[in-house]
């Protein structure tokens, strides 16, 4: 079946570094979003990629979306300790399953 | 006022009890889900219903058992609870069914921390 990848499974920075996590999945994505789960929260969503190649900006968080459809990322520039939490992302197969398919998930800590 | 509201937050209950968690959305959606995020974090989808109708059911013990009354409530009720059943539950909305063209953002309740003792 789908499988949805993320690494690191951890990181740990310090307030002012950037950070990125990688989002690989089997199979070819018809689209992919991103959620943030604060410690003791509940998932949040934070956008969506559609188009291969896409590249999208949220203050300092940039999304991309690879150009195969397999793969994504997240980078946080100059993190805060704000960023804090767990980042997912979620993927849909271009097969239309009609379900979301969360990634391993990726724990930032920020060091102040 | 909350948009996807479970009950209770936390359960602590014994190997072979039965129990129920509930969820209401506001939001007017079409489709609710139920996920499992295990101490690792990870989170699976169990179920998903659209309009009362169940539309995906995972690898799930038949032990559990959802109920959708009407499109705006999704319960689930777990039989003979057993250790490994202990995470958290998260009860989720989406204005439509998940599909290749439309965005679905999906909204969760708080969740729910189930401790099987």
């Amino acid at each position: 079946g789908q499988q949805v990848m993320q690494i690191p499974q951890y990181q740990h920075v310090q307030e002012g570094e950037d950070f990125t996590t990688y989002c690989n999945s089997s199979t070819t994505l018809s689209n992919i979003q991103w959620y943030k789960q604060r410690p003791g929260g509940h998932p949040v969503f934070l956008i969506q990629l559609v188009k291969s190649g896409e590249v999208k900006k949220q203050k300092r968080l940039t999304f991309q979306f690879g150009e195969a459809k397999k793969n994504s990322s997240l980078h946080i520039t100059a993190t805060q300790t704000t960023d804090v939490g767990t980042y997912f992302c979620a993927g849909v197969s271009d097969s239309g399953t009609y379900k979301y398919i969360f990634g391993t998930g990726t724990r930032l800590k920020v060091l102040a | 006022d909350t948009a996807v509201s479970q009950t209770p937050k936390y359960l602590v209950t014994q190997m072979g009890n039965d129990k129920s968690i509930k969820c209401e959305q506001n939001l007017g959606h079409d489709t609710m889900y139920w996920y499992k995020q295990d101490s690792k974090k990870f989170l699976k989808i169990m179920f998903s219903y659209n309009n009362k109708e169940l539309i995906i059911n995972e690898t799930v013990p038949n032990r559990f058992s959802p109920k959708s009354p009407d499109k705006a409530h999704l319960n689930l009720h777990i039989n003979s609870l057993e250790l490994g059943d202990s995470a958290v539950y998260f009860c989720a909305s989406s204005q439509d069914l998940v599909s290749v063209t439309t965005k679905n953002i999906q909204y969760f309740g708080a969740g729910t921390r189930l401790s099987v003792l």
